[in-house]
């Protein structure tokens, strides 16, 4: 099972909106609609930000927002702040029942 | 509050054998799926097993399977992962997760533990 794509890095200015994409197959993101975010700051571990497409825990922000189209999942982080520069991960159910993630994308905050 | 707690983590040679453990606590693990995911140094995020609520499920990446089995001792709250035959390539940060859901379907995971490191080194 190849990772799911994403990129490698994306950069915004505090207060504006950035979309991070996740790119993966009719095998896991287009059948299912089982996709996960995750947020990781350096030397911590990785942090529930969305389920289910676009489902929030409720301990997280809704700043954050997640959808998918076709192959296609997106993670849109609105009122972008200092805190959010982390590392971010998408993670989909596949068709062989494992999971993937994505290679993760490195979220700087100018 | 849940808490998920590893342990077992250190340096072994390539070939060898090694258990790492996770303690569960503020939750009966017995009604959740639980998952092993590493991180090697630098790198992204690996999924590697899963064990379902009632332990009669388990799947595994296919980087480690025959080689690493995890299991569950609900009576301890506890989650263990045997991995043999390790390589250089399992080097890596070993995170616990819990899973909301039974461990069957659709997974994700809404707890996480510290980590612990795993080295194989000649």
């Amino acid at each position: 099972q190849s990772a799911l794509t994403q990129p490698a890095s994306m950069s915004g200015s505090p207060g504006q909106s950035i979309t991070i994409s996740c790119t993966g197959a009719t095998s896991d993101i287009g059948r299912y609609n089982y996709v996960s975010w995750y947020q990781q700051h350096p030397g911590k571990a990785p942090k529930l930000i969305i389920y289910d497409v676009s489902y929030r825990p409720s301990w997280i922000s809704n700043r954050f927002s997640g959808s998918k189209s076709g192959n296609t999942a997106s993670l849109t982080i609105s009122g972008l702040q200092a805190e959010d520069e982390a590392d971010f991960y998408c993670a989909s159910y596949t068709i062989s029942g494992t999971l993937v993630f994505g290679g993760g994308t490195k979220l700087t905050v100018l | 509050q849940a808490q998920l707690v590893e342990s077992g983590g250190g340096v072994v040679r390539p070939g060898q054998s090694l258990r790492v453990s996770c303690a569960a606590s503020g939750f009966s693990s017995s009604s959740y799926g639980m998952h092993w995911v590493r991180q090697a140094p630098g790198k992204g995020l690996q999924w590697v097993a899963v064990i379902s609520y009632d332990g009669r499920n388990t799947l595994y990446a296919e980087s480690v399977k025959g080689r690493f089995t995890i299991s569950r001792d609900d009576s301890k709250n506890t989650l263990h992962l045997e991995m043999n035959s390790l390589r250089v390539e399992d080097t890596a940060v070993y995170y616990c997760a819990r899973d909301p859901r039974d461990g069957y379907k659709g997974y994700y995971f809404d707890y996480w533990g510290q980590g612990v490191l795993v080295t194989v080194s000649s």
